[in-house]
């Protein structure tokens, strides 16, 4: 089954102790992005990654990283969370253009910082 | 001004009526747009494409005006299942979400 998985769901931490959501399609995608959603904000993309070693910020990068070593991974990275960090996360994929292609959402990861 | 503007709703409407939801977009380089459907806590899925002489999809319809810069849908014969968040996207070099109208059919 075609699908992009995250994890964890559901996750509670506490500020600046690190935490990575893990992120993986099966689609062969080229392009995968990190989103987060808040209230009265919509999506807004973190990150993107248009195909392995190739990173790039989105609109909110502050405070996240990311690494695409491989075709199907891509982590996101929160070296010091804090709690205007709590959101829900998506990861998507896509076809190379990206912009016009149908984007793929993972279930998303559920934060809260502490 | 937003990018993109929705109306948030919640448009409470019952079943087997039509409704319309619109979206405004700033940008007059926009090169193509979606309606994408969210449903409770979970992720956004791809509802439909909409295309400059308009599109439908069995009870949906998605229209674009470029000259006034929104973009529409419509449901028709409303199902308890329509119940969703419906996100309009419009692509200008980059993806650009609204905010999301929330639509609640009632039987």
């Amino acid at each position: 089954e075609a699908q992009v998985t995250q994890n964890p769901r559901y996750l509670i931490t506490v500020t600046g102790k690190k935490l990575t959501v893990t992120c993986s399609q099966n689609m062969n995608h080229e392009y995968m992005s990190w989103y987060r959603q808040d209230p009265g904000l919509g999506l807004r993309q973190i990150y993107y990654s248009m195909n392995v070693e190739v990173t790039d910020k989105g609109d909110v990068p502050e405070g996240y990283k990311v690494s695409r070593k491989e075709k199907r991974n891509f982590p996101l990275i929160l070296e010091s969370p804090s709690p205007n960090q709590t959101s829900l996360y998506f990861c998507a994929s896509s076809l190379p253009t990206g912009g016009t292609d149908t984007q793929y959402f993972g279930p998303g990861t559920r934060l809260t910082v502490l | 001004r937003k990018e993109v503007e929705q109306d948030p709703g919640p448009f409470n409407v019952p079943e087997g009526a039509t409704v319309a939801f619109n979206c405004t977009y700033s940008n007059s380089a926009s090169q193509s747009f979606f309606w994408y459907r969210q449903d409770c806590r979970k992720e956004p899925k791809l509802l439909m494409s909409v295309y400059s002489s308009g599109n439908e999809d069995g009870r949906f319809t998605a229209q674009l005006n470029r000259a006034s810069q929104y973009i529409s849908l419509l449901i028709r014969d409303s199902k308890l299942s329509d119940s969703a968040t419906y996100l309009c996207v419009v692509n200008t070099d980059k993806l650009i979400f609204g905010t999301g109208t929330r639509l609640q059919v009632f039987p």
